[in-house]
């Protein structure tokens, strides 16, 4: 069964760091692409980065140069490393994974991140 | 970006008849390779986000048959055919032909 579990999230003030991880079963996260979405409270959902099998990671421009992406294949593993975070950054974050059809057809349950002095 | 715009914002629907929610986007979301990467995904309260339909049309693994998907080039409808209270949620349409995938703003479905 594919499953996806994020944890890592928690409250964080303005300008620190934090780092999520993305805990994979079921499929191999390295064969993949896996994408990171987020989802301000009673917002939409916002797609945020994805890292391809290949390695290459990329990013929404509101995050580029302060979020990264990496993976630990030996664990199965996705990372998130956000830094110089900001209020607007408070988000419920999902990992995702994309389906060879184009689709996110597994999701993760989500972290909370909340970004408060 | 490619702009994906939902409507209604808000269904109120009673038990058993059909809901339907349009979505449009800014763009085309037909490929050079011929598919329409357009997915609509499902969040009930508090959970994540579900994978109902992909493709425009395909239903994914464990979807009842009462949802359906529709539409090509830029104008897109998902449909329930007889809605039940396990249906209530957000309702959003996704693209993935053109990057950065983008989602639309979401319908809320609510029983009456």
């Amino acid at each position: 069964e594919v499953q996806l579990v994020e944890s890592g999230g928690g409250l964080v003030q303005p300008g620190g760091s934090l780092r999520l991880s993305c805990a994979a079963s079921g499929f191999i996260v390295s064969s993949n692409y896996i994408s990171w979405v987020r989802q301000a409270p009673g917002k939409g959902l916002e797609w945020v980065s994805v890292i391809y099998s290949g390695g290459s990671a990329y990013y929404a421009d509101s995050v580029k140069g302060r979020f990264i992406t990496s993976r630990d294949n030996s664990k199965n593993t996705l990372y998130f490393q956000m830094n110089s975070l900001r209020p607007e950054d408070t988000a419920v974050y999902y990992c995702a994974r994309e389906g060879p059809d184009g689709s996110y057809s597994h999701w993760g349950q989500g972290t909370l991140v909340t970004v408060s002095s | 970006d490619i702009v994906m715009t939902q409507t209604p914002l808000s269904s109120p629907v009673t038990l058993g008849q059909p809901a339907s929610i349009s979505c449009r986007s800014s763009q085309s979301l037909v490929h050079s390779d011929g598919n329409t990467y357009l997915s609509w995904l499902q969040q009930r309260p508090g959970q994540p986000p579900r994978l109902l339909i992909y493709k425009i049309s395909k239903r994914f693994s464990g979807v009842p048959d009462r949802f359906s998907g529709s539409g090509a080039g830029t104008d897109f409808t998902l449909k329930i055919s007889r809605v039940e209270a396990d249906d209530v949620g957000v309702y959003s349409c996704m693209q993935t032909t053109h990057f950065p995938p983008t989602f639309g703003g979401g319908t809320k479905v609510e029983i009456k």
